[in-house]
């Protein structure tokens, strides 16, 4: 199984959507996930970080379901500059700062 | 702060050439990171390393080769280039809090 499952999109959304995100992952013992964002050819950058049951930032909030192990990303009022990758991605301590980065979920927002 | 930085941003290698990807960072990180990022797939940990003189595999070291001399530089070396190694190569560093933070990466292209 993998470490981690994202819906690769692309999702489509036009400008003020809300649009969400789910992100599966299979080690129980994951601790901490974090969000980044990926534009195209560029590198992955840190859009937000989740150690409890979510977290809120803005227009994103993230929601952790231990019990389910599964992680969502909310975007509300969309814009075209959210148009990028998202890559959810677990991270456990035993693991020496090594994360697994999934395929991501594309996500185009059009005016 | 400059932050992470790689060198070139961009080669192109005949089969059986060798290259050095450089990394620097400027931030006393003791975590370093290469990772590889082929079209529409997401980041593959080829190397690690979690302080200077120490360093481990990820899940795709095969082709490459790594030392940390000091904490500030990560070089990547690829001895025999082949095809399969045209890829995204992406340089990150890491303080104790779980944040990565990524270079601008170095596009490869072996012929």
């Amino acid at each position: 199984r993998k470490e981690v499952e994202q819906d690769p999109g692309p999702f489509n959304v036009p400008e003020g959507a809300t649009v969400a995100f789910n992100c599966t992952y299979s080690n129980s013992a994951s601790q901490s996930f974090f969000w980044y964002r990926q534009d195209c050819r560029k590198e992955p950058k840190l859009l937000m970080s989740v150690y409890s049951s979510g977290n809120e930032d803005g227009r994103f909030t993230a929601q952790l379901n231990r019990a389910s192990q599964y992680i969502s990303l909310l975007i509300r009022d969309s814009k075209l500059s959210d148009s990028a990758t998202y890559l959810c991605v677990p991270y456990r301590g035993s693991t020496l700062g090594r994360l697994y980065f999934g395929r991501g979920t594309q996500l185009t927002v059009w005016p | 702060n400059a932050g992470v930085t790689q060198t070139p941003k961009f080669r192109i290698l005949k089969i059986g050439q060798s290259m050095t990807l450089q990394c620097t960072q400027d931030m006393n990180h003791n975590y370093m990171y290469w990772y590889r990022q082929d079209p529409g797939m997401g980041l593959k940990l080829i190397y690690y390393s979690v302080g200077a003189g120490i360093t481990d595999k990820g899940e795709v070291p095969n082709g490459y080769n790594v030392s940390r001399s000091t904490t500030e530089d990560f070089p990547l070396r690829l001895e025999l280039a082949a095809p399969s190694q045209t890829s995204v190569y992406f340089c990150a560093s890491m303080a104790s809090y779980n944040e990565q933070f990524f270079g601008p990466g170095t596009r490869l292209t072996v012929l």
